[in-house]
């Protein structure tokens, strides 16, 4: 049983360059959140998606950032004209159904550096 | 949002139980306890929940006060692999209940 898989783990990017991060849920999961951990803090939430829809993007900051979830393929965070402040490790957890306190299942996280 | 206070470390021996602690006296009455730990650069991985009553499973057990205000993490035989920080987390019933909000946890060190 593959869980939820994060690519890739380590990621370095200048300022100014995008950085894409890529989230694959578990088997049978349509339901997917994005965190983020800025060092020494713990994780915020950022954005919940299902399948082609964004759910709840209210953590997430207005400019630069985006995410989506298509019908085929990962789920996507992007991250425009990066800067210093966006090192962080960035999860994605995925569930079964959505809300209902309904466990999630975390991948391991990309670790995004910015020189 | 109601909060939860945790120890900032604990200490515990291999193959001794462990018990974590959470004060939550702000809890509302439809709010669940939830629990993850996250394993040195990993990501964090759902322990136990529960609502009213005690729970059970094979990673742990959750005993919830009378008055829910606290609760209590039980590790029944603590391993090496235990070693992890542990956050207690409430969620409400409906809603955004999605929003997990990780504090700073209980980091548990546990020796050999």
């Amino acid at each position: 049983n593959a869980g939820v898989m994060q690519n890739p783990r380590h990621l370095v990017r200048r300022r100014g360059q995008e950085a894409r991060l890529r989230c694959s849920p578990m088997k049978g999961h349509s339901h997917v959140y994005w965190y983020r951990q800025l060092p020494e803090e713990g994780l915020k939430f950022m954005v919940y998606l299902q399948k082609e829809n964004i759910i709840d993007e209210s953590g997430m900051p207005k400019e630069r950032f985006s995410a989506e979830f298509p019908k085929e393929g990962p789920s996507i965070l992007r991250i425009q004209q990066v800067v210093r402040g966006d090192s962080a490790a960035y999860f994605c957890a995925s569930s079964p159904l959505g809300g209902d306190n309904q466990p999630q299942h975390f991948g391991d996280g990309t670790r995004l550096s910015i020189l | 949002d109601a909060k939860t206070t945790q120890p900032n470390s604990m200490e515990s021996n291999e193959e001794e139980p462990v018990h974590l602690p959470c004060n939550h006296s702000t809890i509302s009455g439809t709010d669940y306890i939830h629990w993850y730990r996250q394993l040195p650069s990993q990501g964090p991985e759902y322990v136990i929940h529960g609502l009213t009553s005690n729970v059970n499973n094979r990673m742990a057990s959750l005993a919830i006060a009378e008055d829910r205000k606290s609760s209590t993490l039980i590790l029944h035989r603590a391993t090496l692999r235990d070693a992890a920080v542990y956050y207690c987390i409430l969620s409400p019933s409906g809603g955004s209940n999605y929003k997990l909000t990780f504090g700073k946890g209980t980091l548990l060190t546990v020796n050999p």
